[in-house]
């Protein structure tokens, strides 16, 4: 049982280049988020996913793009990268009828 | 649209010192509040979870209490030690429909306990 495992750690990208953060989840659980955290903002919500096959914006999905593929695994999309969306993103999927979410590790992208 | 706030941004105590991490919210319709903790470069770890029914909870040296009519949580750290030094985040589950649950972060109160 590894819980939210994200991939890469670590990213370094050039602007415009497009990239996937991957992401799952081994708990069986419905739904999924995704949030990014810069320095002096807290976290804020990307997209999140109540369950397979669905999919809704939080605070700031522009630049993003998400796919549930299926229940385990829900991943985050930068089509053209720009040095804005440097930051730390992390994953999460909630424990259904308990309230709280799973964090993974975190995936740490510069955009030069 | 729920806002969080966390006071003070940064906090040094000396070793041994209890604290309070002080957290506001606007919207009192939460469903519940967590506090977390985030080392340098590392994820979140869940310290304590509140639900909106509830006073407070309790972890250890850790107690963390809830007002939700007038949208203000605490986190209290009794002895604090080196270790405790970290960020502190605070955060607020709302309901959001079709049941799903959106979190809103506080920005964190960085604390650092010097020996």
């Amino acid at each position: 049982n590894a819980g939210v495992t994200q991939t890469p750690k670590f990213q370094v990208l050039k602007t415009g280049q497009s990239m996937t953060l991957q992401c799952a989840q081994d708990m069986n659980h419905n739904s999924m988020y995704w949030y990014r955290q810069d320095p002096g903002m807290g976290l804020r919500l990307i997209y999140y996913s109540a369950s397979e096959g669905t999919t809704d914006k939080g605070e700031v999905p522009n630049g993003y793009n998400v796919s549930r593929l299926n229940k385990r695994e829900f991943s985050l999309r930068l089509e053209s990268a720009a040095p804005s969306q440097t930051s730390v993103y992390f994953c999460a999927s909630r424990v259904p009828g308990q309230g709280f979410e799973f964090f993974g590790p975190g995936t740490r992208l510069t955009v030069l | 649209k729920q806002e969080v706030t966390q006071i003070p941004a940064a906090l040094s105590v000396p070793e041994g010192e209890n604290l309070v991490l002080n957290c506001s919210f606007t919207d009192s319709a939460i469903y519940n509040l967590q506090w977390f903790r985030q080392d340098p470069g590392k994820g979140l770890t869940s310290l304590l979870l509140i639900q909106s029914s509830q006073r407070e909870q309790t972890s250890g040296r850790l107690n963390a209490s809830l007002d939700k009519s007038s949208g203000r949580s605490t986190l209290y750290i009794a002895a604090s030690q080196p270790g405790d030094s970290a960020t502190y985040l605070c955060a607020v589950r709302l309901y959001s429909g079709a049941g799903s649950y959106q979190l809103t972060f506080g920005k964190g109160t960085k604390l650092s306990v010097i020996p």
